[in-house]
């Protein structure tokens, strides 16, 4: 069983629609971040949230961070092909040692033009 | 400024070969991170230091040495390589201060063991 659990696993849209990806865990995270990653490359920092309820915008990329700090989404909106990737959320647990990530499964997103 | 380094890209390995996967890191960070990432699934930890001289390990070290000599460098050791072990791999550091707790990743390498 994951620590993290990422819904859905895959989603495929159309350029220009809206997509949500959700993160969430029965466990209480210190802090959250999102990673996207490209074939062939490794994963890259979007965004780290900490304060419980706290909402992050990146151009067309919105995260959110639950109220009790177990779970997170990332929306994005008017998606474009350049938003085609893999998107990792990953946590730090409380009192993780050596600043551990503890990763979600992944989202893989396909944005069709 | 080049990050963080990874050799080779990608090699292929005969069942019971060794290999050394290579990273170094020039940001003066004091963690550094081993992941593998298995098709469509996310990382998994398989060791980590928090600086030279200190490692320990993560969620999947079973196969797998580490050794952190110098604050820029974490390979990475196969002995025995197994079907299992077919992977990309991923090395990764991070800073001390909290603000800094991003962490960079090198471009992977891609293993095959046959």
């Amino acid at each position: 069983t994951q620590l993290l659990e990422q819904s859905p696993q895959f989603l495929s849209i159309q350029e220009g629609e809206n997509l949500t990806v959700y993160c969430n865990s029965s466990s209480v995270f210190s802090s959250l971040q999102w990673y996207r990653q490209e074939p062939g490359e490794g994963p890259v920092l979007l965004v780290t949230v900490v304060t419980g309820g706290e909402v992050k915008k990146l151009k067309r990329l919105t995260f959110q961070f639950g109220d009790a700090r177990k779970d997170s989404s990332l929306h994005i909106t008017a998606a474009q092909p350049g938003d085609t990737g893999l998107y990792l959320c990953a946590a730090y647990m409380i009192k993780a040692a050596g600043n551990k990530l503890t990763f979600g499964g992944g989202t893989r997103v396909l944005v069709k033009p | 400024n080049a990050g963080v380094t990874q050799t080779p890209k990608f090699r292929i390995l005969k069942i019971g070969q060794s290999m050394t996967l290579q990273c170094t890191q020039d940001m003066n960070h004091n963690y550094m991170y081993w992941y593998r990432q298995d098709p469509g699934m996310g990382l998994k930890l398989i060791y980590y230091s928090v600086g030279a001289g200190i490692t320990d390990k993560g969620e999947v070290p079973n196969g797998y040495n580490v050794s952190r000599s110098t604050t820029e460098d974490f390979p990475l050791r196969l002995e025995l390589a197994a079907p299992s072990q077919t992977s990309v791999y991923f090395c990764a550091s991070s800073g001390l201060a909290v603000s800094s707790y991003e962490q960079y990743f090198g471009p992977g390498t891609r293993l095959t063991v046959t």
